[in-house]
């Protein structure tokens, strides 16, 4: 079974720009959780899809939107790009919402904004 | 608001060597425990789940074990390699069942 893809790997953008995230799950996952991870705060939760609805969401700005689509497979947007948002975007995929599920991770987007 | 804190945040130890790392949580109402590594750059690498129920997981080397009273996790590596080498980061499912809460990790490094 393939596991967790993210696209592009690497991203370089510069301040105001917006950039769109892509996440795959493993076949047959349903839920898609996205993470931020940087030196100075580790990995904060920002949120998560189950059957194309958002679930649960982080303490981001507004600035921070995601999707999922049918086939499951989710988007992440951030817009208006701030140099506080360079970090390694990681998202996890797990059979369903909520409680007991193992989650996988994905190899994560670097972004560097300049 | 739940918080887990990870002790020590860097172990560096001679090849061979029985570790445990340390994990501890606020709040004791959590529906499971994961235990993941992270090599530099790369995405986290699932190493055992332990439920809310369990008391501890196994997988080859690794043992997790889970004190949900104390809010308190450990996760044993058997007999180090230098492969093991990496962050090891533990991550706490609880009321807000869709979102986890990580610790900052514990860097560990095995010298040969």
């Amino acid at each position: 079974k393939a596991g967790v893809t993210q696209t592009p790997r690497y991203l370089i953008k510069t301040r105001g720009q917006q950039v769109t995230l892509s996440c795959s799950p493993i076949s047959g996952h349903r839920s898609v959780s996205w993470y931020q991870q940087t030196p100075g705060q580790g990995l904060q939760f920002l949120f998560e899809y189950f059957s194309e609805t958002q679930r649960n969401k982080g303490n981001f700005p507004g600035r921070f939107s995601g999707r999922q689509f049918s086939n499951s497979r989710s988007e992440m947007n951030v817009s208006t790009l701030e140099l506080g948002d360079s970090a390694l975007y990681l998202c996890a995929s797990s059979s369903a919402s909520g409680t007991y599920n193992e989650q996988f991770f994905g190899p994560g987007t670097r972004l560097t904004v300049l | 608001k739940q918080e887990v804190t990870q002790i020590p945040a860097a172990l560096s130890v001679p090849e061979g060597e029985n570790l445990v790392l340390n994990c501890s949580f606020t709040d004791s109402a959590i529906y499971n425990l994961q235990w993941f590594r992270q090599d530099p750059g790369k995405g986290l690498t699932s190493l055992l789940l332990i439920q809310s129920s369990q008391r501890e997981q196994t997988s080859g080397r690794l043992n997790a074990s889970l004190d949900k009273s104390s809010g308190r996790s450990t996760l044993y590596i058997a007999a180090s390699q230098p492969g093991d080498s990496a962050t090891y980061l533990c991550a706490v499912k609880g009321g807000n069942a869709g979102k986890s809460t990580f610790g900052d990790g514990t860097t560990l490094t095995v010298k040969p």
